[in-house]
């Protein structure tokens, strides 16, 4: 069974808006990454968060990580149509592979 | 070229034969990774591997074999297809489990 779920299952915006995403675990982690996969394309890592940290930016991305409530939220500030894309959410459930979630489906309307 | 690639990008076989999926990474990365990825089920491991000769089952390893004879090479062989078993698949590697992944283009077999 997945680890992690994400949600939603498929959103869109207006370019501009910003766009959050959600993803729920099921077991302790040393890490939470995500990636997104423009469609037909292999997956591209987007950010990595540690157990003991509890936000992380990088450009327009700010992940957020609740181990309390096994959780981590995406927001993407300023949506571009580049970022349309599906983005899943990857936890290591304290091993040493990845189990990734089915992913949300992001649509950025220009 | 520099990267992790997989070949071929495209494959239809039949029921019954066997098919063998290349993966290639040129940074020496300990680990790697296959994954299939099917509408609705997102990507799953299908087996993994810490070392060159050390690999280990993922979620979903039922008809698939393994092998990593070289650091850089981690071929996945279907020993006799099923019309399951289309799907694209993805390899992918890593220095270490507390690094980020890297993914090759994906394989799209086609299982008639």
């Amino acid at each position: 069974s997945q680890q992690g779920e994400e949600d939603p299952q498929a959103l869109s915006i207006q370019e501009g808006e910003n766009a959050t995403m959600n993803c729920s675990y099921k077991t302790s982690i040393n890490n939470l990454q995500w990636y997104r996969q423009n469609s037909g394309r292999g997956l591209v890592h987007l950010i990595l968060i540690r157990s003991n940290e509890r936000e992380k930016h990088s450009g327009r991305l700010r992940v957020t990580l609740d181990t309390s409530k096994k959780s981590s939220s995406l927001l993407i500030t300023a949506s571009r149509a580049a970022d349309t894309a599906s983005y899943f959410c990857a936890t290591d459930g304290g091993t040493d592979k990845l189990i990734f979630g089915t992913g949300t489906r992001l649509q950025v309307f220009p | 070229d520099a990267g992790i690639t997989q070949s071929p990008r495209y494959k239809i076989t039949e029921t019954g034969r066997q098919v063998t999926l290349m993966c290639h990474q040129t940074w020496s990365h300990s680990y790697m990774f296959w994954y299939r990825q099917d509408l609705g089920h997102g990507l799953r491991l299908i087996y993994y591997s810490a070392a060159a000769d050390i690999t280990d089952k993922g979620e979903v390893p039922d008809g698939y074999v393994v092998s990593r004879s070289k650091t850089e090479n981690f071929p996945l062989t279907l020993e006799s297809a099923t019309r399951s078993q289309t799907s694209v698949y993805f390899c992918a590697s890593t220095p270490g489990i507390s690094y980020e992944q890297y993914f090759g283009p994906g394989t799209r077999l086609t299982v008639t």
